[in-house]
Formats: structure tokens, sequence, C-alpha cells
């Protein structure tokens, strides 16, 4: 069985810190990884996508990539109020590229 | 670019009641959608993956014949729940992607279905 984790948290940081999200998959042939936020009572949107190993930087948000560790991040920079919210890790599934596992998301809170 | 529009966003009926809901991706073609359970407090579940002009490809445990399944044209798919019960309340949200299958999927508003 495929797996994607995530510690459910809730995790919380003072606005203006930095947030970090782990994400680890058990498939070691995946090879495309994304990171979506999830509102309460809505849709997930997508923040990023990562497919190699490293960092890929999107305004406030970074991804981090290490397939050797099967293991993929997300940090927010100068956290705000409005980041509070579920963020799910998404990992192709390798065997079938059609599909996406999602991880159970971890909730976060941004104190004001 | 790359919106995906679902009707309708909230249902409340009785039970015993068949709903249908709609996706479309309005700015591009999707030959694939991807249709999606979401209860309380927990992750997405993939219910199913639909292929325009075949049939749709179910997970396990997802009754097909209770859950509908067709994507007649390339921008739109439909879920149908019929004879639908109060266990079938839930968020139901549908996905299509843009390209090739390592690009991201983008999801509608979703559909909280309510049974009575």
């Amino acid at each position: 069985q495929k797996e994607v984790e995530q510690n459910s948290g809730p995790l919380s940081v003072p606005e203006g810190a930095i947030a970090s999200l782990n994400c680890t998959y058990s498939d070691r042939v995946s090879q495309s990884f994304f990171w979506y936020r999830q509102y309460s009572g809505k849709s997930p949107e997508l923040i990023m996508s990562i497919y190699s190993n490293g960092d890929k930087e999107d305004g406030r948000f970074t991804a981090q990539l290490n397939k050797a560790s099967q293991y993929v991040s997300l940090l927010i920079r100068d956290s705000q109020p409005s980041d509070s919210a579920t963020y799910l890790c998404a990992v192709n599934t390798g065997t079938s590229y059609d599909k996406v596992i999602f991880g159970p998301g971890t909730s976060l809170s941004v104190i004001p | 670019g790359a919106v995906v529009s679902q009707h309708p966003s909230r249902v409340i009926c009785k039970s015993g009641t068949s709903v249908k809901i709609e996706c479309r991706s309005l700015d591009f073609q999707a030959t694939t959608m991807f249709w999606y359970r979401q209860f309380p407090k927990q992750s997405l579940m993939l219910m199913a993956t639909s292929n325009e002009g075949s049939k749709a490809t179910y997970e396990q445990g997802v009754e097909k014949d209770k859950f509908l399944i067709n994507h007649a044209s390339l921008t739109l798919s439909t879920l149908t729940v019929t004879s639908a019960h109060p266990e079938d309340s839930s968020f139901y949200i549908c996905s299509a992607r843009v390209g090739g299958d390592n690009q991201p999927q983008h999801f509608g508003d979703g559909t909280r279905l309510s049974i009575l």
C-alpha cells in the first residue's frame, strides 16, 4: 500500500515566523510532488509543484525535495494569519502516473 | 488558466433521491478528470478516474452502480449518486489536469451533499 504521511498537527506559529511542513512517501519511484492548501469548507488549491531534488521557491513558499530520503517539505516564510489552513502533500503513485495520493494534511494555525 | 467549475455547490435532499454533480473544465480540455470524497477532518479519498469516451476507473470499495460517472466530452464529467442515503453525505470534489501525467490537478469548488 503506497502511502503519504504528514504530521496532522495542529502546528501553531506566531505571525512573521517560518512554518515548516513535512511529508514522507513510500513509493520510491514517485516523480511528481505537490503541495495544496485547503481552507475549512473549501476545496484544495495548488501552491507548488516540485519534480527535482533541491529547493524551489515561489514568493514566501519554498518546497524542498529529497528523493533519496523520500521526503518533501514546504516552508512558509513570514507566516500570516491568512496562511492558517490545512496543507496537503500529494505524490503521484509511480506505477500509475495518472493518479496522486494525498496525505492526511497538516493543520497550520498562524497566531497574530 | 486551468479553471474547473463544479455545480451545484450544495445539495440537501431526501433519502432515496439521486443527485447529479457536474464538473467542467472551462478553459482547457480534460481527457481525464478525478472524483474525490472528503469526510470532515479527513483527507481526500479518490473515488474514481473519469476518462473521456470510456468507462470510469473506480477505486477499490467504491460501488460503480452507486456512483455513476459519465465523461461524454472533453470538458464535462458528471457524477450521479444514485438512491442517496444519509451515509452518502459528504463533500464531493472533482479535479482535472492540464497536460501530462506529471502535471498538478486543479480542483473544482466542491459539492456539499447532505442527505436527510
